[in-house]
């Protein structure tokens, strides 16, 4: 059963520092491995999707790395800014076309 | 061009109740999802809609149905509601049954269902 993890739950930092957001899975048979931005209450915004044959993507300040032999993904924010401030969640797909989901980072970045 | 739309965007209903969550996907979007997120969690899938027929159902118990129309939307039906079905129900559409083969996955806002 594939399972998602996402570490830390929750982050603070000032604004102007790189940081970085790890999620890891422990099957490594997926098709992709697809982040995305979720404000307070409201839907999900795709950033990044990494195909398994990836392994990495980039958008703008957003950088996604993909390492299917250990089951880690890592997100690096540069040079965040308060509007960066939301819950980012990682989730893999299988071949079933369902999206299992890690339970979130929430993000706050301190003008 | 619209995206994903859900309807209602929010409700209270009491507990042995029933409801009924309405989704439109992207134009020429066949695939429709529907994922369940409980406050402070991930989105856990409940069903996937492909061409009319169910393509996957999560584990979630017989109140909770779904079905899907001609024109691609879709319903998601949940009886006998209790505490523990208050969450943000959310939508998500694709072009085909598999997302990673046909395209990405593009979610709504979400309907936002509180039960009393």
């Amino acid at each position: 059963k594939q399972e998602v993890t996402q570490i830390p739950a929750a982050l603070s930092v000032p604004e102007g520092e790189n940081l970085v957001l790890n999620c890891s899975f422990t099957d490594s048979a997926i098709y992709n491995l697809q982040w995305f931005r979720q404000d307070p209450g409201k839907g999900l915004t795709s950033l990044l999707l990494i195909q398994s044959s990836q392994r990495e993507q980039t958008s703008g300040r957003l950088n996604a790395s993909l390492d299917k032999s250990s089951g880690r993904s890592t997100l690096y924010i540069a040079a965040s800014q308060p509007g960066d401030s939301a819950t980012y969640l990682c989730a893999v797909e299988g071949n079933t076309g369902k999206l299992i989901f890690g339970q979130g980072t929430t993000l706050q970045v301190k003008p | 061009d619209a995206g994903v739309t859900q309807s209602p965007t929010h409700l209270i209903k009491t507990r042995g109740q029933h409801v009924t969550l309405r989704c439109s996907p992207i134009s020429g979007h066949k695939s429709v999802s529907w994922y369940q997120q409980v406050l402070g969690q991930g989105p856990q899938f409940i069903f996937q809609y492909y061409e009319k027929e169910e393509r996957g159902r999560g584990n979630f118990p017989d109140r909770f149905s779904a079905r899907q129309f001609p024109n691609y939307s879709s319903e998601l039906n949940v009886n006998a509601l209790l505490l523990g079905d208050s969450a943000l129900y959310l939508c998500a559409s694709s072009l085909g049954r598999v997302p990673s083969i046909t395209g990405e996955l593009f979610f709504g806002e979400g309907s936002r269902l509180t039960v009393l």
